[in-house]
């Protein structure tokens, strides 16, 4: 089944504690991508890559790194997250000017 | 950088009401992204179209490009039916997605 894979689902954590959110696809994409999604915001783009070892800022990458050492995973990286980070993450692939797949999504709180 | 308008925000209708949602944008593109976003969160990609018309089952997109205008229909709503949908579109670039706010939508029975 073709899906894009993001763990953990719910995080809690504290000010400053680093932390990586997975993000694995099995369809062979090229392109990945963060967004964060805020009440009244919308979608956000945070990251994304067009192939492995190729990644860009988005909107909105303060705060944030990622990297893409295999084409299948995009990990999500929070070197020292904080209460202004606390929001809902999807990670997104796709083949460039196809359809997009999600993740399920990760809930983050930062206290 | 293309603006992405929906309308309306907020939308609530009975069960097996037809249901229409629309979305603008400013910058001519290739195709246009419908995305369903659950209540528990999860985003699933429902249509994709670059002209005319799409159907599954009840759901029926429809794109006019001149226009600068797409179309979200559903046909006999059904409290399942009750979501966030978004209409995303490719930006100056072609690379990423630029996203509507969203309509959220409440089906009742």
């Amino acid at each position: 089944e073709a899906q894009v894979t993001q763990n953990p689902r719910y995080l809690i954590t504290v000010t400053g504690k680093k932390l990586t959110v997975t993000c694995s696809q099995n369809m062979n994409h090229e392109y990945m991508s963060w967004y964060r999604q805020d009440p009244g915001l919308g979608l956000r783009q945070i990251y994304y890559s067009m192939n492995v070892e190729v990644t860009d800022k988005g909107d909105v990458p303060e705060g944030y790194k990622v990297s893409r050492k295999e084409k299948r995973n995009f990990p999500l990286i929070l070197e020292s997250p904080s209460p202004n980070q606390t929001s809902l993450y999807f990670c997104a692939s796709n083949r460039v000017g196809t359809e997009a797949f999600f993740g399920q999504g990760t809930r983050l709180t930062v206290v | 950088k293309n603006e992405v308008e929906q309308s309306p925000q907020n939308l609530t209708a009975q069960e097996g009401e037809f249901i229409t949602i629309n979305c603008s944008y400013s910058v001519g593109i290739s195709a246009l992204h419908w995305l369903q976003q659950h209540p528990g969160g999860g985003i699933v990609s429902l249509f994709m179209l670059s002209s005319g018309k799409k159907k599954h089952g009840r759901l029926i997109a429809t794109i006019n490009i001149q226009e600068k205008h797409s179309s979200l229909h559903i046909t006999a709503s059904h409290p399942r039916d009750s979501a966030v949908y978004i209409c995303a579109v490719p930006d100056n670039y072609g690379q990423n997605f630029v996203f509507g706010p969203g309509t959220r939508l409440s089906v009742l029975p």
